[in-house]
C-alpha cells in the first residue's frame, strides 16, 4: 500500500514569492492534516479536512496561507507571499475515520525562505 | 485548551541504559494517547498508542501507559540501542468527538551513545 506522498521535497524562495505544496493521502483515508514543523520543534497543526470539508483552519494564517481538498482526495497548501518566518518543513498526514486510528505522515516539504 | 507538555527536551543515554520519557496532557475529551517517533529527514511515524487509561501499549521493545488520575503518559524501554536515537513526540488524540483534532507535544530528542 502506498504511503502519503508529498511534493516537492524541497523549495527555496525569496520573500514575497508564492509556493504550493501538494499531498496525496493514503487511498481511502477521509481525514487529511497539514502541519508546519519549524526546525527543532514539534509539528504544529495548520488545517485539517474531513473529505472536502475544512474542519478546523483556525491556526492557518489566512491572509497568506490557503488550503483546499476539492474532491476529498489530494490536497494543496499554498503560501501567497512567503516570509522568512515561514521557513519550516510542511507535513501532510492522513487517517481513516476518527478517534483512535493511526495518523500516517508523508516525508514533508522543506521550505527555505531567504 | 487541549495541550501536551514534554518537559524533557533532550535525553542522552548509553547503549543498554533504561529509558523513561514522561509527558502530561490536558483535555476535556476522552483521550487516546500516542507516541510518535521521527528520524532525520522523515515524517513522524507511530510507535504505539494507548486508548484506555491504565492499559499498556507495547511495540518494538517500548512500553507506554497513561494515568488518568495524574494525566500523565510515559514511554519506557529497558535497554536502548544506538538505532533508537530520534525525536519522540507525545500526541493527544480525541476518540469520542467529531473534531478529530490531534495535538503534538514539543518532542524529546533521544541520543544514544555507543
Amino acid at each position: 500500500e502506498a504511503g502519503v506522498t508529498q511534493s516537492p521535497r524541497y523549495a527555496v524562495l525569496q520573500e514575497g514569492q508564492a509556493v504550493s505544496f501538494w499531498c496525496d493521502p493514503i487511498s481511502g483515508h477521509d481525514t487529511l492534516y497539514w502541519y508546519q514543523q519549524p526546525r527543532d520543534q514539534g509539528p504544529q497543526l495548520l488545517v485539517y479536512f474531513r473529505d472536502e470539508a475544512v474542519i478546523d483552519n483556525s491556526q492557518l494564517p489566512s491572509d497568506r496561507f490557503s488550503a483546499v481538498r476539492p474532491k476529498g482526495t489530494n490536497s494543496t497548501l499554498k503560501i501567497q507571499s512567503a516570509k522568512q518566518g515561514d521557513t519550516a518543513t510542511y507535513l501532510c498526514a492522513s487517517r481513516q475515520d476518527w478517534g483512535t486510528t493511526t495518523l500516517y505522515f508523508g516525508a514533508g516539504t522543506r521550505l527555505s525562505v531567504l | 485548551g487541549d495541550s501536551v507538555t514534554q518537559m524533557q527536551g533532550q535525553v542522552t543515554l548509553s547503549e543498554d541504559d533504561f529509558l523513561f520519557i514522561n509527558c502530561t496532557y490536558s483535555t476535556t475529551w476522552y483521550p487516546t494517547l500516542f507516541w510518535y517517533v521521527q528520524y532525520p529527514g522523515e515524517g513522524p511515524q507511530l510507535l504505539l498508542k494507548v486508548t484506555t487509561a491504565n492499559n499498556k501499549g507495547i511495540s518494538r521493545g517500548f512500553e507506554a501507559t497513561y494515568d488518568k488520575g495524574t494525566t500523565s503518559f510515559h514511554l519506557q524501554k529497558a535497554s536502548v540501542q544506538e538505532s533508537d536515537s530520534a525525536v519522540y513526540y507525545c500526541v493527544l488524540g480525541d476518540r469520542s468527538s467529531n473534531t478529530n483534532k490531534v495535538v503534538f507535544g514539543t518532542g524529546t530528542r533521544l541520543q544514544v551513545l555507543p
